[in-house]
């Protein structure tokens, strides 16, 4: 069936890159999408990426996808505390259905 | 200013009652949907519709319903059978992958927190 997985946590210092992982499990997927949800605040879409495509990149974000393994990353270069937040990731199949995964929390230690 | 208008943003019912959450919106987008976001549970489709008069259900569709009767509105009535109705409602609305070009966003209202006494 349809899934989408993604671990809940992950702490990083401030300064280093943050490494968000997905996998997903149905591969007629269209678009993949990383949304970020503040705490109190509405998931605010940061980047998405085609399925035919391996890497996108847009300024500190680099997403890479690996169709072979199904697998999705969002890597953030030089975390802010302003980073602090869950981020989702989404899968996007053909007849519009779009799946989320449970989010990934992400701490910025000092 | 186009966006997605939900209401309303804060609903308590009596166990055992029908509740209707509104969405409209006025961005033409042809696919529309509701999402059920739970703590440490993430964002779980409840119905999506791809284009007037045609809804299907998604993963936790029991005990809800469903209209799209026009492109604009896609109401939720969440019916006494949902056995945990508590919980902050999402809709959420994007191009359709039928339109020529990439879908792009998907664009979210505010929420609709429900409250089941």
């Amino acid at each position: 069936g349809e899934d989408v997985e993604q671990s809940l946590f992950l702490s990083v210092r401030e300064g280093d890159s943050s490494v968000i992982n997905c996998t997903y499990t149905d591969s007629s997927s269209t678009y993949l999408y990383w949304y970020k949800q503040e705490p109190g605040a509405g998931l605010q879409l940061l980047t998405y990426i085609f399925s035919n495509m391996d890497m996108k990149q847009d300024q500190r974000l680099t997403v890479l996808l690996n169709k072979k393994d199904k697998h999705l990353s969002l890597r953030i270069a030089d975390t802010q505390t302003g980073d602090s937040a869950i981020y989702f990731c989404a899968e996007r199949y053909r007849d519009d259905k779009i799946i989320f995964g449970k989010g990934t929390r992400l701490h910025i230690l000092p | 200013d186009g966006g997605i208008t939900q209401s309303p943003k804060y609903l308590f019912r009596k166990e055992g009652q029908n509740v209707t959450l509104s969405c409209e919106q006025n961005l033409n987008h042809d696919a529309m949907y509701w999402y059920r976001q739970d703590p440490g549970q993430g964002l779980r489709l409840i119905y999506y519709s791809q284009i007037v008069n045609d809804f299907q259900k998604g993963d936790i569709a029991e005990g809800y319903s469903v209209s799209r009767e026009k492109k604009e509105s896609f109401p939720l009535t969440v019916t006494s059978a949902q056995k945990n109705p508590t919980a902050f409602y999402l809709c959420a609305s994007s191009p359709s992958t039928r339109d020529r070009g990439p879908p792009g966003e998907l664009f979210f209202g505010e929420g609709s927190r429900l409250t089941v006494l």
